[in-house]
């Protein structure tokens, strides 16, 4: 079935670490992106890649690194620059174009060792 | 399962009754708007979108009503079940998707 596979479904992080975490969608799907997700927040854009090899920051991208080396994986870095990174982060795809709904994976929990 | 949201609003209804969630949104050059579902642990699940130059769209159990005047979204579920338990949330598009923070559907017996 085609989907969005997030891994690890949670992830811990030790201070000043570096922690990657993964996405790989097999919907053909040029556009990916991904989000933050907080208790009681909407969804909140890191950064956002409309083709291979070519990525924008979102609203909130200060902490983050993402690379767009294929079509398929979106892998989001949160850094040590990162103070406040415990949170749920979901990567999402959509087709190109205008008006396209955006279609989410399950999800990868962030929290500080 | 995972906190999706804490405080949000909560609608609680009585299985096999409809459900009728709402949502505000701020730009007035939105042309495109969505409903998710979000179930504990999950990510999102699309259920319906609309688009500016529709007032109404049915799918199934589901419809949506956009007024475009008092910039308002409602999502209607028909017969309501456990299984509609979920935060539900609508994001709208001027150019970029913009989220809402959701409300919780609780559905008992």
């Amino acid at each position: 079935d085609g989907g969005i596979t997030q891994s690890p479904k949670y992830l811990f992080r030790k201070e000043g670490q570096n922690v990657t975490l993964s996405c790989e969608q097999n919907l053909n799907h040029d556009a990916m992106y991904w989000y933050r997700q907080d208790p009681g927040q909407g969804l909140r854009l890191i950064y956002y890649s409309q083709i291979v090899n070519d990525f924008q920051k979102g609203d909130i991208a200060e902490g983050y690194s993402v690379s767009r080396e294929k079509k398929e994986s979106f892998p989001l870095t949160v850094t040590s620059a990162q103070k406040n990174p415990t949170a749920f982060y979901l990567c999402a795809s959509s087709p190109n174009g205008a008006n396209q709904p955006q279609h989410f994976g399950d999800g990868t929990r962030l929290s500080i060792l | 399962g995972e906190s999706v949201g804490l405080h949000l609003p909560t609608l609680s209804v009585q299985e096999g009754d409809n459900s009728i969630i709402n949502c505000a949104y701020s730009n007035s050059a939105s042309d495109y708007f969505i409903w998710y579902k979000q179930e504990s642990g999950k990510g999102p699940q699309f259920i319906i979108d609309i688009r500016s130059n529709m007032d109404k769209r049915q799918g199934q159990r589901v419809t949506v009503l956009l007024n475009k005047t008092v910039k308002h979204l409602s999502l209607q579920i028909a017969a309501t079940q456990p299984g509609d338990s979920a935060v539900y949330f609508c994001a709208e598009n001027p150019d970029k998707l913009i989220f809402g923070t959701g409300t919780r559907l609780q559905v008992f017996p």
